[in-house]
């Protein structure tokens, strides 16, 4: 079946490194996918997607690119600060149904 | 502030108790969505509803029920709680059909602790 699959965490950063967490997925079709970001104890929240191959979503200085020919939705952000300490969630969608991954905790420290 | 309200924030209870959590939806989102969330089983999808009606079912457990009422909201009924339910509950809502493009929007979320 479709799923989600991210690199361990969790991430551990100094401020101003620059930032990549993998996200690959496993699809029978051409999905939506997502980045969501969860700070510490609020709910999850919409960072950036793409709904076909090549785009690429973008926010808040963090980008993806919709990699059909990798199968990958890789997250980067040039210079990272403390504040995006975070979990970070890959997810798919067809119609109204997210797959998630299991998250990838980001710690950066100053 | 995505837009979606969950109420109560926090409810400590013990085993065997039934609770019910609430989720109003942002304006004109006519699907809801509930997760949970624990440390050991990450983020699971337990069921959606669309405009009133069950749209799918995940890993949602026999003791546990959902509706979604006439004015949108959506209750999530625990029942016969074990230590094992203490989680956080999401609930999420999108414009129907359309999750798949513009995403859902997640409430705050409920934390259940049951002692």
């Amino acid at each position: 079946g479709d799923s989600v699959t991210q690199m361990e965490g969790p991430v551990t950063l100094s401020e101003e490194a620059f930032l990549t967490i993998n996200c690959t997925y496993t699809a029978t079709g051409y999905p939506s996918l997502f980045w969501y970001v969860q700070y510490p104890g609020e709910g999850l929240q919409l960072l950036l997607k793409a709904t076909k191959a090549d785009d690429k979503g973008s926010n808040k200085g963090f980008e993806a690119t919709y990699r059909k020919e990798t199968t990958s939705f890789h997250l980067e952000k040039g210079s990272v600060q403390v504040s995006d300490s975070a979990v970070y969630f890959c997810a798919l969608s067809y119609t109204d149904k997210l797959i998630f991954g299991t998250g990838t905790r980001l710690q950066v420290f100053p | 502030d995505s837009g979606v309200t969950q109420t109560p924030k926090h409810l400590i209870t013990a085993t065997g108790q039934r609770v019910t959590l609430r989720c109003s939806p942002r304006s004109g989102d006519l699907s809801v969505y509930w997760y949970q969330q624990s440390l050991d089983q990450g983020l699971q999808f337990l069921i959606q509803y669309y405009n009133g009606e069950e749209r799918a079912k995940g890993n949602i457990l026999e003791r546990f029920s959902a509706q979604q009422f006439p004015d949108l909201h959506s209750e999530l009924n625990l029942s016969s709680l074990e230590l094992g339910d203490s989680a956080l509950y999401f609930c999420a809502s999108s414009v129907g059909g359309l999750a798949g493009v513009k995403g859902q929007f997640f409430g705050p979320g409920t934390r259940l602790t049951v002692l």
